[in-house]
Formats: C-alpha cells, structure tokens, sequence
C-alpha cells in the first residue's frame, strides 16, 4: 500500500486550460511539498504546506488536515508547465512520495 | 552556498567498486536527506540526517549503503560493492528543521 496517492498518473491539456492534481496520503504529517520535475530535470520544490492554501504566480495549493488531501492547481497552463509534479509528505523523519503526475501541455 | 550542490553530477563505475558520492546542503540547513530514483521509477528514500545524526537507517536498500555527516554540513553516501541495480540518480535535499526542502541536481551513478 502507498502512503501517498497522486491522481491523475497522466494529464494530458490544451494550452490554457484549468488544471488540478490530487494528493491523498494515510499517514500523520507535519507538512506537504509539491515538487516539480522537467524531463532530464532536476527537482524544484514548488510550495510546503501545512495548512490552507498558498499561491505563487499561477500555481495554487491547498491542503486539507482533516481529509488527508491536498491539490495542485495551475491557471491558464502553459507549455512550459509540461512536467512530473511529484506530491511528498513529511510524517517527519522522512519524506513519503506520491508516483507523481506527469503532465503535458500542448499549444 | 546558494543551493544544495552534489558531486559528481555523473559517475560510470564498475560493477564490485566501491563509490562516494557528496551533498553539500545549504549553510545553516539542520536536516540533509537523501533519496534515489531509479529509471522509470518513483523517488525512494535512503536516510535522513539531523544535525549529524540519522534517527532512522531502515530506507539503505542494503548493507553495501551506508551515510554519514560531518560537522551537521556535508554528507556523504558510499555504496560499496557495486551492483547493477545500484544505477540511478542519487539526490540530496536539505531543510532548516522541518522547513521547506531544497534539491541538489542529483549524481547519476551508472555501474557497468
């Protein structure tokens, strides 16, 4: 069994479209990280949470405690948001990661 | 540093030698972690260091693995006698306490 669940596996968009990924984890956290990674990438880490929501450029996260689930967000998606976005809890002591998201964006 | 840098970036090695490979997390960052992914798979966790010490040692895939780190900076990860199956990237990622996490750009080791 995965501690960590990411849907979709595979998202596939049209230039500008809406976009939610989902993250349900089991175990206890004191924090939740979106990561990001490009094709021959390295890994970014787009936000951390532990409650609520945060936004950066584009991007939107939120996180709920309660229901064990968090969600990406990306507005008016772009081609260049073409990547795996990789869902991680932090129970702490290490890190449980999500199989990730691998999405494209086509023009 | 101004990010968490690993070396070497790449290493080809031959099967049954011993390897090092080398984390150097940002300044001050208290927690160092490290994790491999393998082609076509998910990220795995190895170990995690606080300060420098490392609570947990259950996620080394075997004995041939072990970690250490120094003066609660640098961190390395040796992987003696090495295996085919040992070929991945091995990343790095450091925290102050259990704060945002930050990524090294990962050493791709190749055993052949």
């Amino acid at each position: 069994k995965n501690e960590v669940e990411q849907s979709p596996q595979n998202l596939t968009a049209q230039e500008g479209e809406f976009i939610t990924i989902n993250c349900s984890y089991s175990v206890g956290i004191s924090a939740l990280h979106w990561l990001q990674q490009h094709p021959g990438g390295g890994i970014v880490s787009l936000f951390m949470l532990s409650s609520g929501k945060k936004k950066h450029g584009r991007l939107i996260a939120t996180i709920n405690i309660q229901e064990k689930h968090s969600s990406l967000h990306i507005t008016a998606s772009h081609p260049r948001d073409s990547a795996v976005y990789i869902c991680a809890v932090y129970p702490p002591y290490q890190f449980y990661f999500g199989t990730g998201t691998s999405l494209t964006v086509i023009p | 540093g101004a990010g968490v840098s690993q070396s070497p970036s790449n290493k080809v090695t031959e099967k049954g030698k011993d390897v090092e490979l080398r984390c150097d997390p940002i300044s001050g960052h208290t927690a160092l972690y490290w994790y491999r992914q393998s082609l076509g798979q998910g990220l795995e966790f190895l170990i995690y260091f606080q300060g420098n010490s490392a609570p947990d040692k259950s996620g080394l895939p075997s004995d041939r693995f072990s970690a250490e780190r120094t003066g609660g900076s640098v961190s390395t990860l040796t992987i003696q006698r090495t295996q085919q199956e040992d070929s991945a990237v091995y990343l790095c990622a450091s925290s102050y306490n259990e704060g945002e996490a930050f990524f090294g750009q990962g050493t791709r080791l190749t055993v052949v």
